[in-house]
């Protein structure tokens, strides 16, 4: 079955720092992928998506190019904040299972002043 | 607006027992789904309501029921509690149940089950 395979955890880096969180993922089909963020004792949140092939999501200086070639969706940021420390999951969406999304372990972010 | 609400925040019950939690969609949303986070995992889709019926079901035994309300709510049920069932439960809701449409999550119940 489909599935999504996360850079492990905890990340720690200092302010101002460049950022790469790597997501690899396994799906038959076109899927559309997705960065969730989770802060602490909040739902998940929308980072950003992509739906097809090349296209580029980004959001909040945080950018994500969906690679056919070798099935990725890695997460960039090039000058990351204290308030980026959150979890951060990398998710897809078989377009035959709408909503039906297929997460990563996910990836613990501290951002060190 | 309120987005998506849930309740209870927090659960304990003890093995055997049965649970209901809740959660209210945001406002002009009508497709709700739920998710079980276990600790240090990524959430695992359980079903999706849409239109009072179950749509798409993840792999989950059928201790695992739900419900949606004429008004879109929706509860998740879990019969026969086990110790493994401990885990967050997320809530998600949308307009529509199209594979681009964007999901509006909670923040959660947590289900102690000891």
């Amino acid at each position: 079955g489909d599935s999504v395979t996360q850079m492990e955890g905890p990340v720690t880096l200092s302010e101002e720092a460049f950022l790469t969180i790597n997501c690899t993922y396994t799906a038959t089909g076109y899927p559309s992928l997705f960065w969730y963020v989770q802060y602490p004792g909040e739902g998940l949140q929308l980072l950003l998506k992509a739906t097809k092939a090349d296209d580029k999501g980004s959001n909040k200086g945080f950018e994500a190019t969906y690679r056919k070639e070798t099935t990725s969706f890695h997460l960039e940021k090039g000058s990351v904040q204290v308030s980026d420390s959150a979890v951060y999951f990398c998710a897809l969406s078989d377009r035959q299972g709408a909503q039906k999304l297929v997460f990563g372990q996910g990836t613990r972010l501290t951002i060190n002043p | 607006d309120a987005g998506v609400t849930q309740s209870p925040t927090h659960l304990i019950k003890t093995r055997g027992q049965q649970v209901t939690l809740r959660c209210s969609p945001k406002s002009g949303h009508d497709t709700v789904s739920w998710y079980q986070q276990a600790l240090g995992q990524g959430p695992q889709f359980i079903f999706q309501y849409y239109e009072e019926e179950e749509r798409q079901r993840g792999n989950f035994p059928d201790r695992f029921s739900g419900h949606q309300f004429p008004n879109y709510s929706s509860e998740l049920n879990v019969n026969a509690l086990l110790l493994g069932d401990s885990a967050l439960y997320l809530c998600a809701s949308s307009y529509g149940r199209g594979a681009n449409e964007k999901l509006f999550f909670g923040s959660g119940t947590q289900l102690s089950v000891l």
